[in-house]
């Protein structure tokens, strides 16, 4: 099993759709859970940190499942601006405590499209 | 945005030779990391440093060396390209390397090996 699994799309949707996107990981003493973004040839940039008993930033919503190891978004009311690839990303603690303490696992990201 | 600068944006090099790929950031954060992304793949780490002098291997290590000699730069340095070293070569830093901290992004470098 990969470490962090996405399902890569793409999803095309029409402007004003609810769309979700999964995420499975694989150690099950990762710590901590974020969603990035990342425009066509751009850099990925954090969009929300996933907490434990899920959280919102307008319209998105994120949820962790820690005994299913399952993370989701969901976008509601789908823009054009929203159409980019959504990073799914679990921090774990190294297996040696001090400096670079935590590293990042990151999937390959599921395409999305909004279509007008 | 945060103040992360990679140069060069773009580079063409042929097998065998060496490229050095520059990381600058105006933020004073402690860490900072090389990442390449490929079709494929997530972001893979290469190589990462937790201070002046201070860094250490990633998963995709091999090939690769680093520098920081201060803490505004960070050099990745491919001794002698391969093609398999074709790749989108992003930077990235961090304030603290602590848990949950957010990675602030370069806007990367797109190196072709011929």
């Amino acid at each position: 099993r990969k470490e962090v699994e996405q399902d890569p799309g793409p999803f095309n949707v029409p402007e004003g759709a609810t769309v979700a996107f999964n995420c499975t990981y694989s150690n099950s003493a990762s710590q901590s859970f974020f969603w990035y973004r990342q425009d066509c040839r751009k850099e990925p940039k954090l969009l929300m940190s996933v907490y434990s008993s899920g959280n919102e930033d307008g319209r998105f919503t994120a949820q962790l499942n820690r005994a299913s190891q399952y993370i989701s978004l969901l976008i509601r009311d789908s823009k054009l601006s929203d159409s980019a690839t959504y990073l799914c990303v679990v921090q774990t603690s190294r297996s040696y405590s001090g400096a670079g303490s935590y590293q990042l696992t990151f999937g390959k990201g599921t395409k999305l499209s909004v279509i007008p | 945005d945060a103040g992360i600068t990679q140069s060069p944006r773009h580079k063409v090099t042929e097998t065998g030779t060496p490229v050095t790929l520059r990381c600058h950031q105006t933020e004073n954060h402690r860490y900072m990391y090389w990442y390449r992304q490929d079709p494929g793949h997530g972001l893979r780490l290469i190589h990462y440093s937790y201070g002046v002098k201070d860094t250490d291997k990633g998963e995709v290590s091999d090939g690769y060396s680093v520098s920081r000699s201060k803490t505004e730069d960070f050099l990745l340095t491919l001794e002698s390209a391969t093609s398999s070293q074709t790749s989108v070569y992003f930077c990235a830093i961090s304030r603290t390397g602590a848990a949950n901290e957010k990675l602030f992004f370069g806007s990367g470098t797109q190196l072709s090996v011929l």
